[in-house]
């Protein structure tokens, strides 16, 4: 079945630093959304893209749905503490919304 | 507050009990999803409902079954419950259809049976 491959799976990085992430896929998807959890808490919704090529920005994130429509990125700008959660990529395949989470990438942010 | 509401929060309770979780979707929205998020893992997709029909299933077990009322409310059956059971359990919900797949959860039912 389809599967998407998210990473890193882990990222250890500095206060002020830059963080990237990905998730790719063999098959075309419509929409692009990314979530960020905090332990014990639900997914929360932090971008959605729903064209090939779009780069949105909500504050330091700026996420990108590939060209290709098979792959997506976030990037989060001079981290701060408040960073550190999970970061699930999540891809959309039909029209009724079928959701496929990826992974997701652990953050931690030291000071 | 994603207006995703789930109750109850905690339940605990002993192997081979059966339990309901209940989730009541934003206001709107048609969809809802199931999750399951054991220890240290990622999210795992049970059951998805649109309009009161179920529309994809994950890997679910038998032991579990789920339905979606017509007042768009969803309970997530367990039953026989087993020690791995033991998990958070995530709603979501989204309007649905194309364009509308924004999806958003609830806080989760945190289940642990001994």
């Amino acid at each position: 079945g389809q599967q998407l491959n998210q990473s890193p799976q882990s990222m250890f990085i500095q206060e002020g630093e830059d963080v990237s992430m990905n998730c790719t896929s063999s098959s075309i998807f419509n929409t692009w959304l990314w979530y960020k959890q905090d332990p014990g808490e639900g997914p929360v919704l932090l971008i959605a893209l729903y064209k090939a090529g779009e780069l949105t920005s909500n504050g330091r994130l700026t996420a990108q749905f590939g060209i290709t429509r098979k792959d997506s990125f976030l990037n989060i700008s001079a981290s701060i503490p408040s960073d550190v959660g999970i970061y699930f990529c999540v891809a959309v395949d039909d029209s009724w919304g079928k959701l496929q989470f990826g992974a997701g990438t652990q953050v931690v942010v030291t000071p | 507050d994603s207006g995703v509401t789930q109750t109850p929060k905690h339940l605990i309770t002993a192997t081979g009990q059966r339990v309901t979780l209940r989730c009541s979707p934003r206001s709107g929205d048609l969809s809802v999803y199931w999750y399951q998020q054991s220890l240290d893992q990622g999210l795992q997709f049970l059951i998805q409902y649109y309009n009161g029909e179920e529309r994809a299933k994950g890997n679910i077990l038998e032991r579990f079954s789920a339905q979606q009322f017509p007042d768009l409310h969803s309970e997530l059956n367990l039953s026989s419950l087993e020690l791995g059971d033991s998990a958070l359990y995530f709603c979501a919900s989204s309007q649905g259809g194309w364009g509308n797949t924004e999806a958003f959860f609830g806080q989760g039912t945190r289940l642990t049976v001994v």
